[in-house]
């Protein structure tokens, strides 16, 4: 079955460390997008990518970083710099037309410890 | 700015009983609307949307939403709630020409559901 993948489910980070949130798709989908989801905000854009090693920052880009090297991978970054990165992140894609809405992976869950 | 406001954050009702969840939006010409619902710790699911024709759009899981341009409105409807239809609901509006085909989601209305 076609689908989005994220890992792991759980993840914990140290302060001042790197950690990285796995996306990766076989819907052949050529958009993907990065959210990050708190409590009664919604979800707000961090990256996407429209296509192969491009990408764009959202509305909260500041500490996290993304690449596209392949049109089915598009991992995050959450960098040292991200000081309050305690949150649900969710992965999306879109196939062609913003009709179609996206799908979405089942998150990762980022805790700081 | 394109921008979504559900009013209600949590709401409860009793199994059986009939559900609307609200959903305002601002959009300067004719959105693309969806609503989506999201158990705890999961991905969104797609329940319905809007583009274009029927106003009274169907959606899975007996959910249907009526698109109401004059109230920029876009509400969820449910005749009978069943106890697991309990979940978080958003809903979103879109493309947003900034960034490419992204939607702006709502802060999301949590469903309770009395047994």
């Amino acid at each position: 079955d076609g689908g989005i993948t994220q890992s792991p489910k759980y993840l914990f980070r140290k302060e001042g460390q790197n950690v990285t949130l796995s996306c990766e798709q076989n819907l052949n989908h050529d958009a993907m997008y990065w959210y990050r989801q708190d409590p009664g905000q919604g979800l707000r854009l961090i990256y996407y990518s429209q296509i192969v090693n491009d990408f764009q920052k959202g509305d909260i880009a500041e500490g996290y970083s993304v690449s596209r090297e392949k049109k089915e991978s598009f991992p995050l970054t959450v960098t040292s710099a991200q000081k309050n990165p305690t949150a649900f992140y969710l992965c999306a894609t879109i196939d062609g037309s913003a009709s179609y809405g996206y799908t979405f992976g089942s998150g990762t869950r980022l805790t700081v410890v | 700015a394109q921008s979504v406001t559900q009013p209600d954050i949590h709401i409860t009702v009793s199994e059986g009983a009939s559900l609307e969840l609200r959903c305002n939006y601002s959009y300067g010409a004719t959105p693309y609307l969806f609503w989506y619902v999201q158990s705890p710790g999961q991905g969104l699911q797609l329940l319905l949307k809007y583009f274009s024709g029927d106003t009274l759009v169907q959606g899975i899981k007996g959910f249907e939403a009526e698109f109401k341009r004059s109230q920029s409105s876009f509400n969820l409807r449910k005749p009978s709630v069943h106890w697991s239809d309990a979940a978080e609901y958003f809903c979103a509006v879109g493309p947003d020409d900034n960034y490419g085909q992204n939607f702006v989601f709502g802060p999301g209305t949590r469903l309770s559901v009395l047994p």
